[in-house]
């Protein structure tokens, strides 16, 4: 099956600083998400981007799907940014958007 | 309008109960796709259904069946627990169509002693 690399594992970071978070896939996708999962287990969508680049706010995500990655770029952090980010593809193969795999995530901790 | 909704939010079985998860998708929504997430690492996906059909399956055991009503509601059934299956469970529904996003419930809790 598809596998899902994410880097780095863990980021710690001053609130108010900028960070780029990065997602590597091995075979073609239909479908990339991005998600960020509170501390209480919420499981949030961030973005839909199995290509290109789309912006929310201080938010901004780019996939090159023909080089097999993307990445999402968090502008003056926040502490309430703190949590886990994952990114889940699924892989043309499959024959479904809708079986994701993910990534094991990104750990960011931002301080006040 | 309302979003993934899961009941129940917390469960404790002990070892070689059953137990049953429900899940209601965002209105208009036909896909509904099951999710555990071990502690420390990201869901895996366990089984998607349209249309009341079983439209994809992950590497579980035969312990793990679901099933689809016809308002799109879904139940996940897990028999004879393990330690194992403690896990947060997680449902997603999406679109019937296209390549579409996920959207995801805020998941059961479910703690096996």
């Amino acid at each position: 099956g598809i596998q899902v690399e994410q880097s780095p594992p863990d980021l710690i970071l001053q609130e108010g600083a900028n960070s780029t978070l990065r997602c590597n896939f091995s075979d073609s996708v239909n479908n990339l998400q991005w998600f960020h999962q509170n501390p209480w287990g919420q499981l949030i969508n961030l973005f839909y981007i199995p290509s290109g680049t789309k912006q929310n706010g201080r938010l901004s995500a780019t996939t090159v799907a023909t080089e097999r990655y993307s990445l999402l770029y968090i502008s003056s952090s926040q502490t309430t940014d703190s949590g886990v980010y994952f990114c889940a593809v699924a892989d043309l193969s499959s024959g479904s958007a809708r079986q994701l795999t993910f990534g094991s995530g990104t750990q960011l901790t931002v301080l006040p | 309008d309302a979003g993934v909704t899961q009941s129940p939010t917390h469960l404790i079985k002990t070892r070689g109960q059953q137990v049953t998860l429900r899940c209601s998708p965002i209105s208009g929504h036909k896909s509904v796709s099951w999710y555990q997430q071990v502690l420390g690492q990201g869901p895996q996906f366990i089984f998607q259904y349209y249309e009341k059909e079983e439209r994809g399956r992950g590497n579980f055991p035969d312990r793990f069946s679901a099933r689809q009503f016809p308002n799109y509601s879904s139940e996940l059934n897990v028999n004879a627990l393990l330690l194992g299956d403690s896990a947060l469970y997680l449902c997603a529904s999406s679109w019937d169509r296209g390549n579409q996003p996920q959207h995801f419930g805020d998941g059961t809790r479910l703690s096996i002693l």
